[in-house]
């Protein structure tokens, strides 16, 4: 079975350009997570879709974060325009179901230096 | 709201020796999930064990095993016989029933010497 993958890996980009991360979940999911962690932290959930529908961005910074899954299969989040304090990895995740229990795998991520 | 604690930033474990690692969380929620992932410094999350609120034993998953304390709200992780591989992050985690959102602890650096 696949696991989640993400692309790019790596990004540099300078302050106040524009990025976008892509993110395949497993076959079959139906939940998909985007989760920013930034050095020596634990990761935080930016945004999650049941389907093709946002269950929570409660933590999204909405004036710049973006995010969307139109076929309720991959999905893509953008950031523009960046800042210095978005530099992190960004994770996505996949999961059968929004049920507490099914466990959430996880992407490889994407490195994200904003300069 | 969940929050979870991990007080230890980092430790160092002899090869073959056992280590534990401590998480405490707090939630209001009836029902939860806890679960552990290892983050290797390649940055991939993988997921270990996971100990539901309900469950009437301790989780395991072949070196891995959860010493779950519900009274105590505590779900420390023990790594049996360490391997250097074992060297990585290790992060606690939960899920409620009423809160779907997954809520990290800040994670503990386990090293692991030959």
């Amino acid at each position: 079975e696949a696991g989640v993958a993400q692309s790019p890996r790596y990004k540099i980009i300078e302050k106040r350009q524009s990025v976008a991360f892509w993110c395949n979940p497993i076959s079959g999911h139906a939940t998909l997570y985007w989760y920013q962690q930034i050095l020596g932290q634990g990761p935080k959930l930016l945004i999650q879709f049941q389907n093709n529908g946002v269950v929570d961005d409660s933590q999204l910074p909405k004036d710049r974060f973006s995010a969307e899954r139109l076929k309720g299969v991959d999905s893509t989040l953008k950031i523009q325009p960046a800042k210095l304090e978005d530099s992190a990895v960004y994770l996505c995740a996949s999961s059968l179901d929004r049920t507490f229990y099914n466990e959430q795998f996880f992407g490889p991520g994407t490195r994200l230096t904003v300069l | 709201a969940q929050k979870i604690t991990q007080t230890q930033p980092g430790m160092f474990v002899q090869e073959k020796e056992a280590v534990t690692l401590d998480c405490t969380y707090d939630t209001s929620d009836p029902s939860y999930g806890l679960f552990w992932y290892k983050q290797p410094s390649s940055g991939e999350m993988i997921f270990l064990i996971y100990q539901g609120s309900y469950d009437q034993q301790n989780a395991t998953e072949g070196r891995y095993s959860l010493n779950f304390q519900k009274a105590r709200k505590s779900a420390n992780l023990v790594i049996s016989a360490s391997q250097l591989g074992d060297s990585a992050m290790y992060f606690c985690a939960m899920r409620g029933s009423n809160d779907y959102k997954l809520s990290f602890g800040a994670g503990t650096t386990v090293t692991v010497r030959a």
